[in-house]
Formats: structure tokens, sequence, C-alpha cells
């Protein structure tokens, strides 16, 4: 399995341009979602999606726009960059399983090797 | 709510050393509790996480968390640190039941000196 991948890896672009980023996963799982990681900052969330043709906002989700139409891709889009959108991006995704009691029940989250962005 | 701090920024140990990286959480009802690491220019990877059951966890490369509900803490544990273990640490906490959206701390630097 690839598990979670990202495309672009990197990117620059001006103020005000569009783009997409890409994220798939081959593991069938129903959660995903979008972050971005600023130094001193953590992990951010920004939008995050439940199943196919589901999304919600996160903890950031201004200037960012996102689409499910499949279960495995998740698209994360910038209609007008912003310096300030600078960052690198991670998606993940999830899954949960029950085999019988709480001890069923897994939450982890399988990350993508992210993608630097940079807005001039 | 749910929120996560990890009090230190970077923790330096020496090889060979054990090592501890702290977490202290607050939520409502039960959490689950995760650790994720991060090397350079990678994305987080899954170490450990305590759903419920015994309170100390193993994990990933011979790393081990304890669950103390009374201080209300995860603190990440190894018993002899590797130049190689130097990356930076993410916990992250979600409250049992509800939405599939766990809050992370903002990730401890932990350098392994030689």
């Amino acid at each position: 399995n690839a598990g979670v991948t990202q495309t672009p890896k990197f990117r620059v672009l001006k103020t005000g341009q569009s783009m997409t980023l890409l994220c798939a996963q081959d593991m069938n799982h129903e959660y995903m979602y979008w972050y971005r990681q600023d130094p001193g900052m953590g992990l951010r969330l920004i939008h995050y999606s439940v199943g196919e043709g589901t999304t919600a906002k996160g903890e950031v989700p201004d200037g960012y726009n996102v689409s499910r139409l499949k279960k495995q891709n998740f698209l994360l889009g910038l209609e007008s960059a912003a310096p300030s959108q600078t960052s690198v991006y991670f998606c993940a995704s999830s899954y949960t399983k029950r085999t019988g009691g709480l001890k069923g029940l897994f939450y982890e989250q399988y990350f993508g090797p992210g993608t630097r962005l940079t807005v001039t | 709510a749910q929120s996560v701090a990890q009090p230190e920024d970077q923790v330096n140990v020496a090889e060979g050393n054990p090592l501890t990286v702290k977490c202290t959480y607050s939520v409502s009802g039960n959490p689950y509790l995760f650790w994720y690491v991060q090397y350079p220019n990678r994305g987080l990877q899954f170490l450990l996480k305590y759903i419920t059951g015994d309170n100390l966890v193993k994990g990933s490369y011979g790393f081990e968390a304890e669950f103390n509900k009374s201080q209300t803490s995860f603190h990440l544990k190894k018993p002899s640190a590797l130049v190689s273990d130097s990356a930076l640490y993410f916990c992250a906490v979600k409250r049992s039941g509800g939405s599939y959206i766990p809050t992370f701390g903002r990730g401890t630097s932990l350098i392994v000196h030689p």
C-alpha cells in the first residue's frame, strides 16, 4: 500500500494565484483531514471529512476550500493565495474498527509526507 | 472541550540515558491519547495510543507511555535513548465518543546527544 500520498511536494505561488493540493489514500479510510504546520504552532486543522461527499470546517478554515468527491481523495483549494498561507500542509486519514468492546476502537491517524507551500 | 499541553519545547538527553517527553491533557469524559513522531521533512508517524486498559502502553521503536488519570498526564518514555530518536514529538488527545477530531500539542523537539 502507498498509504497517504500528497501532490505536489513543493510549490511556490504568487499572491492571488490559486492552486489545489491533492491527497490520496488507499486504505479505505472514512475520515480525512487537512492540517497546516507552522513553527511553534503545532498542527492546526483546516478542514476535515467524515466520508465521501461530506466536509466540515476545522480550526483555521478561512481562505481554503475542500472537496471529497471520491472516498480515496481529499482536495484542498486555495482560491487566492496570501503570504499568510505559506506553510507546510499535511493530509491525514483515519479509520475505526470494532472488534468487540472499547478496545476495538482505533483512532490513530496516518499522515502524508507534506506539501511545502510558499506564497510570495 | 479538549486540550493538550507539552510543557517543554525541547528536551536534551545523552545517548543511552532514559528519556521522558511530557504531556498533560484536559478533556471531558474519558480520553483517547496518542503520541506521534515527526522526523525532519517527513509527515507524522503514529507511535502509540491509550484507549483503555493497562496504564502502561508500549509502542514502536521501544517507546512506552504511562497514562496517569489523577495527574491527567501521558508522558512518553524510553529506557535508553538513541541518536536516531532525535525528532519532533506530538501528543494528541480525543474525547471518547464524539467526532474523530483529535487535538494536538505544539510538539517537543527531542535532541539525543552522542
